[in-house]
């Protein structure tokens, strides 16, 4: 089992709809989560944090952690084709490093 | 610019030599991380470091790679005997103090094996 799982996608949404990316980890001892953006060809961006249970806003961005669970997700609003990009979800272990997810490939349709 | 440097940004080698990657952090950054990224996948921990101390490797990564970062400022990734396997994109980040999460990434080193 991989230690920071997500759905590779791709997922495709309308433009000015909600997109919805979710993640799941395997060591329960995780405090710290992260969602990077990754456009083509670049490196990825810290795009939101999340350190407790429940949900945190950024803009058009929400990020939701669920800790019972092992759950974290990435909501973005009205989606614009400028969000079109692989999105890294991010746990940080015990060692104090980042494992990454292999991302979501995201598109948003004009 | 003040973000984070890495050099060469291309590198093409032929199996067997040595290659060796170079990383300047955000000048006031503590920490400082190796990944390695290939096609399709999220980036793969290699190493940190916090100033010059190197604290973790992770336990996939061969002998053949050794990773430097004297005087706590810029590090060095070295890569012996390159292997066709190899091939992928070498990420640099750098952190600063308590957000350890929270990293600015270079524009990587893509290295092909032949």
């Amino acid at each position: 089992q991989k230690e920071v799982e997500q759905n590779s996608g791709p997922l495709s949404v309308p433009e000015g709809a909600i997109a919805s990316l979710n993640c799941t980890y395997s060591d329960r001892g995780s405090q710290s989560f992260f969602w990077y953006r990754q456009y083509s060809g670049k490196s990825p961006e810290l795009i939101m944090s999340i350190y407790s249970n429940g949900d945190k806003e950024d803009g058009r961005f929400t990020a939701q952690l669920n800790k019972a669970s092992q759950y974290v997700s990435l909501l973005i609003r009205d989606s614009q084709p400028s969000d079109s990009a692989t999105y890294l979800c991010a746990v940080e272990g015990s060692a104090r490093q980042l494992t990454f997810g292999s991302g979501t490939q995201l598109t948003v349709l004009p | 610019d003040t973000g984070v440097s890495q050099n060469p940004r291309h590198k093409i080698t032929k199996r067997g030599q040595n290659v060796t990657f170079r990383c300047d952090p955000i000048s006031e950054h503590n920490r400082l991380y190796w990944y390695r990224q290939t096609l399709g996948q999220g980036p793969e921990f290699l190493t940190y470091f916090q100033n010059e101390a190197q604290l973790e490797k992770s336990r996939l990564l061969s002998d053949r790679f050794s990773a430097e970062r004297p005087k706590g400022s810029f590090s060095t990734l070295e890569i012996q005997r390159t292997e066709q396997g190899d091939s992928a994109m070498y990420l640099c980040a750098s952190s600063l103090g308590m957000n350890t999460g929270e990293l600015f990434f270079g524009e990587g080193s893509r290295l092909t094996v032949l």
